[in-house]
């Protein structure tokens, strides 16, 4: 059971080029989240689709799109990328938006701008 | 508002010694979930346990235990008779009453370092 995956786990990129980072779980959960982590700011949710059909803005939404392609998949785009957007990105997956079960994350994925 | 505070940003012990990670939070909810995750090197979070409002006994799984206290607003963490293998991030988190769409509500993190 793979849970909640993530691709790539590391990537370079310029600034200006354009990236889509990947995610996918197999827990049949409803509600999907994307993360930044930065060293003293813990994880600030970036947007989160509470639903399949559904995605909303959280914290931090400026400079990413996302796309809720099925009920397993959720995408995160940088159109152009800049360096304050290298962090590390956790996707993450709970069975419903209004459940009180844990998220579950993914190995997250490290993103550098240069 | 809805905020956790982890006043512990790192913590150093030797090994075998118990440590406890301070959680205080608050929340105008009155039924509210509250987790703690662990973020080891390698970077991965894991889940660690979920607390309810109205539950507030205690909760032991092996060298791990959690102290819920509603009256100081506090979720502690202690580790009793730590190890190397404990050194990593820990997370506590809040579970934020938003409507149909709950959302966690994180602390800054305690980075663990256990010395052998």
């Amino acid at each position: 059971n793979a849970g909640v995956t993530q691709t790539p786990k590391f990537q370079v990129l310029k600034t200006g080029q354009s990236m889509t980072l990947q995610c996918a779980q197999d827990m049949n959960h409803n509600s999907m989240y994307w993360y930044r982590q930065d060293p003293g700011m813990g994880l600030r949710l970036i947007y989160y689709s509470a639903s399949e059909g559904t995605t909303d803005k959280g914290e931090v939404p400026n400079g990413y799109n996302v796309s809720r392609l099925n009920k397993r998949e959720f995408s995160l785009r940088l159109e152009s990328a800049a360096p304050s957007q290298t962090s590390v990105y956790f996707c993450a997956s709970r069975l419903s938006g209004d459940s009180n079960q844990p998220q579950h994350f993914g190995d997250g994925t490290r993103l550098s701008i240069l | 508002a809805q905020k956790v505070t982890q006043a512990q940003t790192e913590i150093s012990v030797v090994e075998k010694e118990d440590v406890t990670l301070d959680c205080v939070y608050e929340t105008r909810d009155t039924t509210y979930y509250l987790f703690w995750y662990k973020q080891p090197p390698s970077g991965e979070l894991v889940f660690l346990i979920r607390r309810n409002s109205f539950d507030e006994q205690n909760e032991i799984s092996g060298r791990y235990s959690w102290n819920f206290q509603k009256s100081t607003s506090s979720f502690n963490f202690t580790i009793t008779a730590s190890q190397v293998v404990d050194s990593a991030v820990y997370f506590c988190a809040l579970l934020h009453n938003a409507g149909n769409n709950r959302k966690l509500i994180w602390g800054l993190g305690t980075s663990l370092a256990v010395n052998p």
